[in-house]
């Protein structure tokens, strides 16, 4: 079946520290994969996507994600957090079918 | 950067009434989709629309829900007797197409009283 795994629900890192949010997935191929950022009460703001080519993707923000298909994962990180960065993060894997399935999300809060 | 845009960005509406969440997607666009945030929980596919017609719907949507695209710019989402569990943020989304990412709205927050 179809899912999208984000193991941790919330994380907390000090502001300059770095930071790493995973993703797994299961999918019978090659996927899309993407994250978003939620701001509490805002839309879902797309940071990377990766369709194919290089495994390491540059997002926007100071965000990068790398696909790992032996890990079935693709982890978002960013070396060095700013307290702007609190949000909720999802991961979303597709197309199943014509849609996207996204994880549970990981909150992460921000410490200064 | 072209954007999605829904309206309203809030609707409180009473339990039995029909509301319609109104999106205006990316205009060279092709794909449409919406999707729906109970608060705490994951967001979920409701329904894709290609080529003026479903294309895919989950099993949340039900004889209750209808989308439309009345005339080549606006995408609505129709709720026609909204109960108190459709509270929610719907979101809407669009994409060029399968080589491009969703690019989401900014969502409206349905209240059912």
């Amino acid at each position: 079946a179809q899912s999208v795994t984000q193991p941790d629900i919330h994380i907390t890192v000090s502001e300059g520290a770095s930071l790493e949010l995973r993703c797994n997935y299961s999918y019978g191929a090659t996927p899309y994969l993407f994250w978003y950022v939620q701001s509490p009460g805002q839309g879902l703001q797309l940071l990377l996507k990766y369709f194919s080519g290089d495994t390491l993707v540059q997002g926007i923000k100071g965000f990068e994600a790398e696909f790992k298909r032996s890990q079935s994962s693709f982890n978002l990180r960013k070396p060095s957090v700013h307290w702007s960065d609190a949000a909720e993060y999802f991961c979303a894997v597709g197309p199943y079918g014509n849609k996207l399935v996204f994880g549970a999300g990981t909150i992460l809060r921000v410490k200064s | 950067e072209p954007e999605v845009t829904q309206t309203p960005s809030h609707q409180v509406t009473q339990m039995g009434q029909e509301v319609i969440l109104r999106c205006v997607p990316i205009s060279n666009h092709l794909y449409f989709y919406w999707y729906r945030q109970i608060l705490g929980q994951k967001v979920e596919f409701l329904v894709s629309f290609y080529n003026n017609e479903i294309s895919e719907k989950s099993e949340i949507f039900d004889d209750q829900f209808s989308v439309e695209r009345p005339d080549g710019s606006n995408f609505t989402l129709k709720i026609r007797s909204t109960k108190l569990e459709d509270s929610a943020m719907y979101f809407c989304a669009s994409r060029k197409d399968r080589e491009y990412g969703y690019t989401f709205g900014s969502g409206t927050r349905l209240t059912v009283v």
